[in-house]
């Protein structure tokens, strides 16, 4: 059974561009959330996907946006990039956001912003 | 709001040896969940354990354990028999019974297991 996948798995951009990340949540799991991890830092919330929809969000801004489809997967994008969103981006899927359940998370994708 | 506090930015322990991770929480939520993951140098998050707001007994799982101590705010985890292994960044963390599963982390400890 594979677990959470996300791809790229490295990415270098130039800052004012965007960017697509992308996410494969584990098997029988329908609630997908992102998270931003800074060199040195704990993952902060960015936001969470369910019925393909935006459901929480943390404090980041319009620049970073979403989607998820209907087989549960999921994109995050970033516009205008800034050196400050260099970072690790953490996928995490769970099965019942009712409940307070494990979070599989992916390896995440490291993006580095030039 | 939550607040997870990580007070030891780095920890060394001798092999076979046990160690606590420290972990202090802030939260008005009546009914909670606590974590701990464990990062390698790959990046991947692995589960650890979970301790629920309402559980009356310390969560347990294999050579980890959760001291809990809900008066205190503090869900310490504590890893016996350490080896090579567990050298990594460990994580506490928390999330709201029935916040949609988002979850609040402190800033980590690095755990460093020596021979």
């Amino acid at each position: 059974d594979a677990g959470v996948t996300q791809s790229p798995t490295h990415l270098i951009k130039t800052r004012g561009q965007q960017v697509t990340l992308r996410c494969s949540p584990k098997s029988g799991h329908d609630t997908v959330s992102w998270y931003q991890q800074a060199l040195g830092q704990g993952p902060q919330f960015i936001f969470q996907y369910y019925e393909e929809e935006e459901r929480q969000r943390g404090n980041f801004p319009d620049r970073f946006s979403g989607h998820q489809f209907p087989n549960y997967s999921s994109e995050l994008n970033v516009n205008a990039l800034l050196l400050g969103d260099s970072a690790l981006y953490l996928c995490a899927s769970t099965e019942d956001r009712y409940m307070n359940t494990e979070a599989f998370f992916g390896q995440g994708t490291r993006l580095t912003v030039v | 709001a939550q607040k997870i506090t990580q007070t030891q930015p780095g920890m060394f322990v001798q092999e076979k040896e046990a160690v606590t991770l420290d972990c202090t929480y802030d939260t008005s939520d009546p009914s909670y969940g606590l974590f701990w993951y464990k990062q390698p140098s790959s990046g991947e998050m692995i589960f650890l354990i979970y301790q629920g707001s309402y559980d009356q007994q310390n969560a347990t799982e294999g050579r980890y354990s959760l001291n809990f101590q809900k008066a205190r705010k503090s869900a310490n985890l504590v890893i016996s028999a350490s080896q090579l292994g567990d050298s990594a960044m460990y994580f506490c963390a928390m999330m709201r019974t029935g916040g949609g599963n988002k979850l609040t982390f402190g800033t980590g400890t690095q755990l460093k297991v020596e021979l």
